[in-house]
């Protein structure tokens, strides 16, 4: 079935330091992989995505990257600030004619000053 | 331009008892979607509309159930409420009707007693 997995589950760095999480799909019939983050009693905010005919996609100080071989995407977050501190959902859905998104299990992100 | 806005924004009920939600899609916005957020099984895909039809459907019980008026707002309702049920439920739109470019709510915290 669909399933997405997502590592690491919380992920702590200083300011400035660079953050990776990473996610793995297991629908071949993905081909749009979001990006969400989620603050405190607020609901998930789209940040950046990816389509599978897309290897690699950068906004400012946030990319992705696909693999569509391995089935893997990434978020790569540079030069981290303490606003960056939330919870990352990443997901995947077949596209076209679907609004279901299948997503990971969420990483903590914790930006120290 | 607002939001997608739900309403209530925090719920108390007893087992047994049951609950609507309502949602309020971004103005222009034909489709709506339900998710619900726990803890332990992450964000799930509840249902899917687009312009009134049901088009997608979760692995949820009948007790969850929901509807889609011309206007595009969306209500869903959970019946014979369980302790499991409380979770953050949470509504999403877009334009096309596709998972790209999906903007969520803030959501109703539902909490059964």
């Amino acid at each position: 079935g669909e399933n997405v997995e997502q590592h690491p589950s919380t992920l702590s760095v200083q300011e400035g330091d660079s953050a990776v999480i990473k996610c793995t799909y297991s629908d071949s019939a993905s081909n749009y992989f979001p990006w969400y983050k989620q603050e405190l009693g607020k609901g998930p905010q789209l940040i950046i995505d990816i389509r599978s005919n897309v290897g690699e996609k950068k906004d400012q100080r946030i990319a992705v990257t696909l693999n569509k071989t391995a089935k893997h995407f990434s978020l790569h977050i540079t030069e981290t600030q303490p606003e960056d501190s939330a919870v990352y959902f990443c997901a995947a859905s077949r596209g076209t004619g679907f609004q279901k998104l299948v997503f990971g299990t969420g990483t903590r992100l914790l930006v120290s000053p | 331009k607002a939001g997608v806005t739900q309403t209530p924004r925090y719920l108390i009920k007893t087992r047994g008892q049951q609950v609507t939600l309502s949602c309020s899609p971004i103005s222009g916005h034909r489709s709506v979607s339900w998710y619900q957020q726990t803890p332990g099984q992450g964000l799930q895909f509840l249902f899917e509309y687009f312009s009134e039809t049901q088009r997608n459907k979760g692995n949820f019980p009948g007790r969850f159930s929901g509807r889609q008026f011309s206007n595009s707002r969306s209500e869903m309702n959970v019946s014979t409420l369980e302790l499991g049920d409380s979770a953050l439920y949470l509504c999403a739109s877009s334009l096309e009707g596709r998972a790209e470019k999906l903007f969520f709510g803030s959501g109703t915290q539902l909490s059964v007693l």
